[in-house]
Protein backbone atom coordinates (compact mmCIF):
# COMPACT_ATOMS: atom_id res chain seq x y z
CA UNK A 1 0.00 0.00 0.00
CA UNK A 2 1.10 3.62 -0.66
CA UNK A 3 1.51 6.44 1.73
CA UNK A 4 2.27 10.15 1.74
CA UNK A 5 3.23 11.94 4.79
CA UNK A 6 4.07 15.52 4.55
CA UNK A 7 5.56 17.24 7.45
CA UNK A 8 4.23 20.43 8.65
CA UNK A 9 0.08 21.20 8.47
CA UNK A 10 1.19 24.81 8.50
CA UNK A 11 4.47 26.59 7.06
CA UNK A 12 4.56 30.58 7.55
CA UNK A 13 7.69 32.34 5.23
CA UNK A 14 7.97 35.72 4.39
CA UNK A 15 7.35 37.33 1.07
CA UNK A 16 10.52 36.71 -0.80
CA UNK A 17 11.85 33.68 1.10
CA UNK A 18 12.37 30.50 0.41
CA UNK A 19 9.74 27.59 0.05
CA UNK A 20 10.50 24.48 1.44
CA UNK A 21 7.95 21.91 2.11
CA UNK A 22 8.33 18.51 2.75
CA UNK A 23 6.65 14.84 1.25
CA UNK A 24 8.15 11.73 2.28
CA UNK A 25 5.95 8.38 0.47
CA UNK A 26 5.73 5.17 0.42
CA UNK A 27 5.55 2.78 -2.23
CA UNK A 28 5.97 -1.05 -2.93
CA UNK A 29 7.10 -0.03 -6.24
CA UNK A 30 8.55 2.99 -8.58
CA UNK A 31 6.19 5.77 -7.66
CA UNK A 32 4.60 8.63 -9.83
CA UNK A 33 4.95 11.58 -7.85
CA UNK A 34 3.27 14.82 -8.00
CA UNK A 35 2.46 18.03 -6.28
CA UNK A 36 -1.10 19.82 -6.59
CA UNK A 37 -2.09 23.51 -5.10
CA UNK A 38 -5.29 24.15 -3.58
CA UNK A 39 -7.07 27.70 -3.44
CA UNK A 40 -9.81 28.03 -1.04
CA UNK A 41 -13.26 27.14 -2.59
CA UNK A 42 -11.23 25.87 -6.02
CA UNK A 43 -10.14 21.84 -7.15
CA UNK A 44 -6.77 20.85 -6.96
CA UNK A 45 -4.10 22.56 -9.71
CA UNK A 46 -1.31 20.28 -10.70
CA UNK A 47 1.95 22.05 -10.05
CA UNK A 48 4.76 19.57 -11.00
CA UNK A 49 5.09 15.66 -11.31
CA UNK A 50 7.36 12.97 -11.52
CA UNK A 51 7.43 10.31 -13.99
CA UNK A 52 11.00 8.23 -13.94
CA UNK A 53 12.62 10.67 -16.01
CA UNK A 54 14.66 13.63 -14.61
CA UNK A 55 14.63 13.45 -11.02
CA UNK A 56 14.66 16.89 -10.74
CA UNK A 57 11.33 18.44 -11.78
CA UNK A 58 10.36 22.35 -12.59
CA UNK A 59 6.90 23.30 -12.49
CA UNK A 60 4.16 26.05 -12.78
CA UNK A 61 5.25 29.34 -11.11
CA UNK A 62 8.74 28.74 -10.65
CA UNK A 63 8.54 25.77 -7.98
CA UNK A 64 10.25 22.49 -8.27
CA UNK A 65 10.76 19.29 -6.63
CA UNK A 66 13.34 16.62 -6.36
CA UNK A 67 12.87 13.33 -6.31
CA UNK A 68 15.27 11.30 -4.11
CA UNK A 69 14.71 8.01 -4.17
CA UNK A 70 17.51 7.02 -1.24
CA UNK A 71 15.35 9.37 1.39
CA UNK A 72 11.96 8.34 -0.54
CA UNK A 73 11.28 12.18 -0.30
CA UNK A 74 9.82 14.66 -2.88
CA UNK A 75 9.84 18.02 -1.36
CA UNK A 76 8.64 21.34 -2.95
CA UNK A 77 10.63 24.26 -2.94
CA UNK A 78 10.57 27.97 -4.30
CA UNK A 79 12.79 30.45 -4.48
CA UNK A 80 11.24 33.85 -3.36
CA UNK A 81 7.50 32.93 -2.32
CA UNK A 82 5.30 35.91 -3.19
CA UNK A 83 1.35 36.41 -1.89
CA UNK A 84 0.05 34.86 -3.69
CA UNK A 85 1.05 31.56 -3.04
CA UNK A 86 -0.86 31.18 -0.29
CA UNK A 87 -2.81 27.85 -0.63
CA UNK A 88 -2.61 24.63 0.53
CA UNK A 89 -0.51 21.90 -0.80
CA UNK A 90 -0.86 18.36 -1.41
CA UNK A 91 1.82 15.75 -2.02
CA UNK A 92 0.59 12.94 -4.07
CA UNK A 93 1.66 9.16 -5.24
CA UNK A 94 0.44 6.86 -7.90
CA UNK A 95 1.52 3.26 -8.28
CA UNK A 96 3.17 3.22 -11.49
CA UNK A 97 2.17 -0.38 -11.93
CA UNK A 98 -1.45 -0.60 -10.46
CA UNK A 99 -3.11 0.14 -14.26
CA UNK A 100 -5.43 2.27 -12.70
CA UNK A 101 -5.09 5.95 -12.22
CA UNK A 102 -5.72 6.39 -8.10
CA UNK A 103 -3.74 9.01 -6.37
CA UNK A 104 -3.02 8.73 -2.48
CA UNK A 105 -2.41 12.16 -0.73
CA UNK A 106 -1.17 13.41 2.22
CA UNK A 107 -2.89 15.44 4.64
CA UNK A 108 -1.95 18.87 3.19
CA UNK A 109 0.20 21.92 4.35
CA UNK A 110 -1.37 25.39 4.42
CA UNK A 111 1.52 27.85 3.30
CA UNK A 112 0.76 31.19 4.73
CA UNK A 113 3.35 34.39 2.97
CA UNK A 114 3.55 37.19 5.44
CA UNK A 115 4.16 40.77 4.00
CA UNK B 1 -9.35 23.14 -24.24
CA UNK B 2 -12.17 23.15 -21.94
CA UNK B 3 -11.16 22.28 -18.22
CA UNK B 4 -12.55 19.79 -16.32
CA UNK B 5 -16.63 20.45 -15.14
CA UNK B 6 -18.35 19.89 -11.88
CA UNK B 7 -22.13 20.36 -12.13
CA UNK B 8 -24.22 21.49 -9.30
CA UNK B 9 -21.28 23.11 -7.63
CA UNK B 10 -23.35 23.19 -4.53
CA UNK B 11 -25.97 21.31 -2.71
CA UNK B 12 -27.48 20.84 0.32
CA UNK B 13 -29.43 17.64 1.27
CA UNK B 14 -31.45 16.18 3.99
CA UNK B 15 -30.28 13.04 5.93
CA UNK B 16 -31.74 9.99 4.36
CA UNK B 17 -32.22 12.01 1.09
CA UNK B 18 -30.27 10.51 -2.29
CA UNK B 19 -28.07 13.08 -4.47
CA UNK B 20 -26.41 12.61 -7.87
CA UNK B 21 -23.46 14.44 -8.83
CA UNK B 22 -22.16 14.74 -12.87
CA UNK B 23 -18.88 15.32 -14.04
CA UNK B 24 -17.81 16.14 -17.62
CA UNK B 25 -14.02 15.39 -18.25
CA UNK B 26 -11.47 17.18 -20.60
CA UNK B 27 -12.04 15.97 -24.11
CA UNK B 28 -10.60 13.30 -25.14
CA UNK B 29 -9.39 12.11 -21.45
CA UNK B 30 -10.95 8.31 -21.23
CA UNK B 31 -10.27 7.78 -17.09
CA UNK B 32 -12.44 10.14 -14.59
CA UNK B 33 -11.96 9.10 -10.84
CA UNK B 34 -13.95 10.83 -7.93
CA UNK B 35 -12.25 12.12 -4.52
CA UNK B 36 -14.26 12.98 -1.31
CA UNK B 37 -12.36 15.88 0.52
CA UNK B 38 -13.33 16.33 4.54
CA UNK B 39 -11.45 18.48 7.10
CA UNK B 40 -11.06 15.37 9.13
CA UNK B 41 -9.77 13.01 6.50
CA UNK B 42 -8.71 14.71 3.51
CA UNK B 43 -8.55 13.58 0.12
CA UNK B 44 -9.91 10.20 0.09
CA UNK B 45 -10.14 8.17 -3.16
CA UNK B 46 -13.98 7.04 -4.03
CA UNK B 47 -12.97 5.07 -7.63
CA UNK B 48 -12.26 5.42 -11.10
CA UNK B 49 -13.97 4.44 -14.15
CA UNK B 50 -12.15 4.22 -17.72
CA UNK B 51 -14.35 3.48 -20.89
CA UNK B 52 -17.21 3.09 -18.75
CA UNK B 53 -16.32 0.41 -16.63
CA UNK B 54 -14.72 0.89 -12.94
CA UNK B 55 -11.29 -0.03 -12.57
CA UNK B 56 -10.64 0.97 -8.85
CA UNK B 57 -12.58 1.76 -5.85
CA UNK B 58 -11.74 3.51 -2.15
CA UNK B 59 -12.99 2.12 0.90
CA UNK B 60 -16.54 3.71 1.04
CA UNK B 61 -19.70 2.08 2.06
CA UNK B 62 -21.48 0.94 -0.73
CA UNK B 63 -24.07 3.71 -0.51
CA UNK B 64 -21.44 5.31 -2.62
CA UNK B 65 -21.87 4.19 -6.51
CA UNK B 66 -20.58 5.79 -9.52
CA UNK B 67 -21.00 5.22 -13.53
CA UNK B 68 -18.90 6.43 -16.81
CA UNK B 69 -21.50 6.94 -20.06
CA UNK B 70 -19.67 6.27 -23.38
CA UNK B 71 -18.75 9.96 -24.09
CA UNK B 72 -16.80 10.05 -20.84
CA UNK B 73 -19.09 11.73 -18.65
CA UNK B 74 -19.48 10.54 -15.34
CA UNK B 75 -21.67 10.50 -12.28
CA UNK B 76 -21.54 9.43 -8.42
CA UNK B 77 -24.40 8.65 -6.57
CA UNK B 78 -24.88 8.91 -2.93
CA UNK B 79 -27.70 7.31 -1.55
CA UNK B 80 -29.45 7.32 2.17
CA UNK B 81 -27.11 10.29 2.59
CA UNK B 82 -25.55 11.17 6.30
CA UNK B 83 -24.43 14.16 8.10
CA UNK B 84 -20.69 12.75 7.68
CA UNK B 85 -21.22 12.91 3.89
CA UNK B 86 -20.95 16.62 4.02
CA UNK B 87 -17.94 17.34 1.82
CA UNK B 88 -16.23 18.81 -1.24
CA UNK B 89 -16.61 15.91 -4.06
CA UNK B 90 -13.71 16.21 -6.28
CA UNK B 91 -13.84 14.83 -9.87
CA UNK B 92 -10.91 14.25 -12.31
CA UNK B 93 -9.82 13.17 -15.20
CA UNK B 94 -6.89 11.51 -16.96
CA UNK B 95 -4.56 12.22 -19.63
CA UNK B 96 -3.52 8.26 -19.66
CA UNK B 97 -0.11 9.56 -21.56
CA UNK B 98 1.31 11.39 -18.57
CA UNK B 99 -0.84 9.89 -15.78
CA UNK B 100 -1.40 13.79 -15.10
CA UNK B 101 -4.89 14.48 -13.08
CA UNK B 102 -6.61 17.41 -13.64
CA UNK B 103 -9.66 18.13 -11.34
CA UNK B 104 -12.44 20.18 -11.68
CA UNK B 105 -13.74 22.79 -9.00
CA UNK B 106 -15.47 20.16 -6.99
CA UNK B 107 -19.23 19.73 -5.36
CA UNK B 108 -19.94 20.84 -2.14
CA UNK B 109 -22.24 18.50 -0.48
CA UNK B 110 -24.35 19.98 3.11
CA UNK B 111 -26.15 16.92 4.47
CA UNK B 112 -28.76 18.66 7.49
Amino acid sequence: AQSVTQLGSHVSVSEGALVLLRCNYSSSVPPYLFWYVQYPNQGLQLLLKYTSAATLVKGINDFEAEFKKSETSFHLTKPSAHMSDAAEYFCAVSDSGAGSYQLTFGKGTKLSVIP
Amino acid sequence: KAGVTQTPRYLIKTRGQQVTLSCSPISGHRSVSWYQQTPGQGLQFLFEYFSETQRNKGNFPGRFSGRQFSNSRSEMNVSTLELGDSALYLCASTRTDSYEQYFGPGTRLTVT
